[in-house]
């Protein structure tokens, strides 16, 4: 079993849907989240993190956790075709507190 | 600006010539990380640096050297490169502990071992 598994997609959603988008994860000791979106052809981008059970809103995009059923989510409201891109999910865990990423969901929102 | 900078951009080579790939931040971070981005695979972890003089292995170190002289460097070495090297490699930066931050990530280096 992978430490974080991801929908590899592709997922589509008309433009001003929302979109969500899924990770589960196999360590129950892991502590930090985070949203990672990657454009074709271009690095990472932190978007957001989240470290307590519950939803954690930023602007359009807003995390969940659930530490007991091991799994978070991404869910991005008023979905616009610029949010086409690659979501990475990933856990932060081990004495290092280093970062292990999923394959990513790829999201494309239809105009 | 606040960055991570790699280079080169692009780089194909030859199995067995040995190659280094550049990495330099400005941003005084203390944690610094290569990662390869294969499909399907998604981003796994080669070697990351706590500090100065300090690496550890990552996922997947196998074929991979690095070192840390100073802070604000973290070059990749590929001391005998080979074909089921060639990936898309990024390099990134973390102030404290990757938990706390995340991740900041440099544009990438797409390596073509031939």
């Amino acid at each position: 079993q992978k430490e974080v598994e991801q929908n590899s997609g592709p997922l589509s959603v008309p433009e001003g849907a929302i979109a969500s988008l899924n990770c589960t994860y196999s360590d129950r000791g892991s502590q930090s989240f985070f949203w990672y979106r990657q454009y074709s052809g271009k690095s990472p981008e932190l978007i957001m993190s989240i470290y307590s059970n519950g939803d954690k809103e930023d602007g359009r995009f807003t995390a969940q956790l659930n530490k007991a059923s091991q799994y978070v989510s991404l869910l991005i409201r008023d979905s616009q075709p610029s949010d086409s891109a690659t979501y990475l999910c990933a856990k932060a865990s081990g004495s290092a507190r280093q970062l292990t990423f999923g394959s990513g969901t790829q999201l494309t929102v239809l105009p | 600006e606040a960055q991570v900078t790699q280079n080169p951009r692009y780089l194909i080579t030859v199995t067995g010539k040995k190659l280094t790939v550049t990495c330099s931040q400005n941003m005084n971070h203390e944690y610094m990380s290569w990662y390869r981005q294969d499909p399907g695979l998604g981003l796994r972890q080669i070697y990351y640096s706590m500090n100065v003089e300090v690496t550890d292995k990552g996922d997947v170190p196998e074929g991979y050297k690095v070192s840390r002289k100073e802070k604000r460097n973290f070059p990749l070495i590929l001391e005998s490169p080979s074909p089921n090297q060639t990936s898309l490699y990024f390099c990134a930066s973390s102030s404290k502990y990757p938990s706390d931050y995340g991740y900041t990530f440099g544009s990438g280096t797409r390596l073509t071992v031939v």
